[in-house]
């Protein structure tokens, strides 16, 4: 597609609740990466994925956090047993191979609010 | 560790005046340095960046900025703000090597445009 596109745009989670967040790179884009954006704050690094492997993990904060990408195209972000303070937005970013010091192309987010 | 320092937390501008975010970043080599700008609810748009040469580099939508490797600072400045231009900046820099791949941002200048 022209962008990368994430779904859903808004996600409301009883604290608890398992939820997946997906992400849409730009087509023939190899890398691809995860961000977390908490309220007032920058983004932070979750994780990054060069075609379907997943070169660094350091980012996630707990191992409630899994992302994947199997084919080396759409990814998804799962958080098991949700808690409040997971309440961010999700933005994915994809990058073409040897662009990755050109920036990223960012998508709009997936907003989740943990109640 | 690499980091990046935005003093500016709020800016208010009148329409047509001038404007100067401020970045400041820690890194132990030659940064790719960056900003982006995101409008409520939007995801990040790359602004400029800067890896090698010229150390004054333009962006889109007029935006300029100076990389001063003295000040370990990386400036954003526009001559002429327009009300569009309010918005989140956030100054970034690039690691990159081996399996890492990623932006660490900074917390972010809320700018907002007075008639």
């Amino acid at each position: 597609g022209a962008g990368v596109s994430q779904s859903p745009r808004y996600k409301v989670a009883k604290r608890g609740q398992d939820v997946a967040l997906r992400c849409d790179p730009i087509s023939g884009h190899v890398s691809l990466f995860w961000y977390q954006q908490a309220l007032g704050q920058g983004p932070e690094f979750l994780t990054y994925f060069q075609n379907e492997a997943q070169l660094d993990k350091s980012g996630l904060p707990s191992d409630r956090f899994f992302a994947e990408r199997p084919e080396g195209s759409v990814s998804t972000l799962k958080i098991q047993r949700t808690q409040q303070e997971d309440s961010a937005v999700y933005l994915c970013a994809s990058s073409s191979p040897g662009t990755a010091s050109y920036g990223y192309t960012f998508g709009s987010g997936t907003r989740l609010t943990v109640v | 560790a690499q980091s990046v320092t935005q003093p500016d937390i709020h800016i208010t501008v009148s329409e047509g005046a001038s404007l100067e975010l401020r970045c400041n970043y820690s890194y132990g080599a030659t940064p790719y340095l960056f900003w982006y700008v995101q409008s409520p609810g939007q995801g990040l748009q790359l602004l400029l960046k800067y890896f090698s040469g010229d150390t004054l580099v333009q962006g889109i939508k007029g935006f300029e900025a100076e990389f001063k490797r003295s000040q370990s600072s990386f400036n954003l400045r526009k001559p002429s703000v327009h009300w569009s231009d309010a918005a989140e900046y956030f100054c970034a820099v690039g690691t990159y090597g081996g399996a890492t791949n990623k932006l660490i941002f900074g917390t972010g200048t809320l700018l907002a445009v007075q008639p």
